[in-house]
């Protein structure tokens, strides 16, 4: 069974702090992982993708597969930054490669 | 262009009554996905269409629920003699082509159901 687990519910940190916004996982095969963002009054859209390998508003993430981790990392924190976050999996290949896993989510607020 | 819509954005029913909630995906997807989050607790995938067809129905949480696609465009997800845990968030998605890991999903607004 697929699990994603964000051990924070909250997170606060101020401006220019750097933050990191924790994602370990629980998956027997090869797993595609993704960070999911919803800003305050807006849907939830994709930040990024382990597969690409991009850095997005500043932000990058790690696949360590020796930690079976994914955490999402910004050296200094802006107050726009502030929104839920969602780390989520899906398999690499194969069938239901599609279905994505998520976890319950971290509110990150970056004061002034 | 427009993206996902959902409708309605909030709907109160009472216990036992039937609800329709229905997603418009992006023109030309035909990949339409539908997400539950429960109060407290992550998305959970219910169902996804390739076209009009549903190869993947394992999330549907009981036999009171149901979808379907008319059109490869408009889905309507059904929730029969609703319960107290059927209120959630209900999200709706969908992706360009045949679903795959590399298509990015592109969600709605939601619709928050509460079931009194």
């Amino acid at each position: 069974a697929q699990r994603v687990t964000q051990p924070e519910k909250l997170l606060s940190v101020f401006k220019g702090a750097p933050v990191e916004l924790k994602c370990n996982y629980s998956y027997s095969g090869s797993p595609e992982l993704f960070w999911y963002v919803q800003y305050s009054r807006q849907r939830l859209q994709l930040l990024l993708r382990h597969i690409s390998r991009e850095s997005i508003k500043g932000f990058t993430a790690d696949l360590n597969k020796g930690e079976t981790s994914f955490h999402l990392k910004k050296p200094f924190a802006q107050e726009e930054d502030s929104a839920m976050y969602y780390c989520a999996l899906s398999r690499s290949s194969g069938g239901s490669n599609y279905k994505l896993t998520f976890g319950k989510g971290t509110l990150l607020t970056v004061n002034p | 262009g427009a993206g996902v819509s959902q409708s309605p954005s909030n709907k109160v029913t009472e216990k036992g009554k039937d609800v329709e909630l229905r997603c418009d995906p992006i023109s030309g997807h035909t990949a339409l996905y539908w997400y539950r989050q429960s109060l407290g607790q992550g998305l959970e995938f219910l169902i996804y269409f390739q076209g009009n067809s549903a190869p993947d129905k394992s999330g549907l949480p009981s036999d009171r629920f149901s979808a379907e696609r008319t059109g490869g465009s408009v889905s309507t997800l059904t929730i029969q003699r609703t319960q107290q845990e059927d209120s959630a968030v209900y999200l709706c998605a969908s992706s360009p082509r045949r679903a795959r890991v590399s298509e990015t999903q592109y969600f709605g607004p939601g619709t928050r159901l509460l079931v009194l």
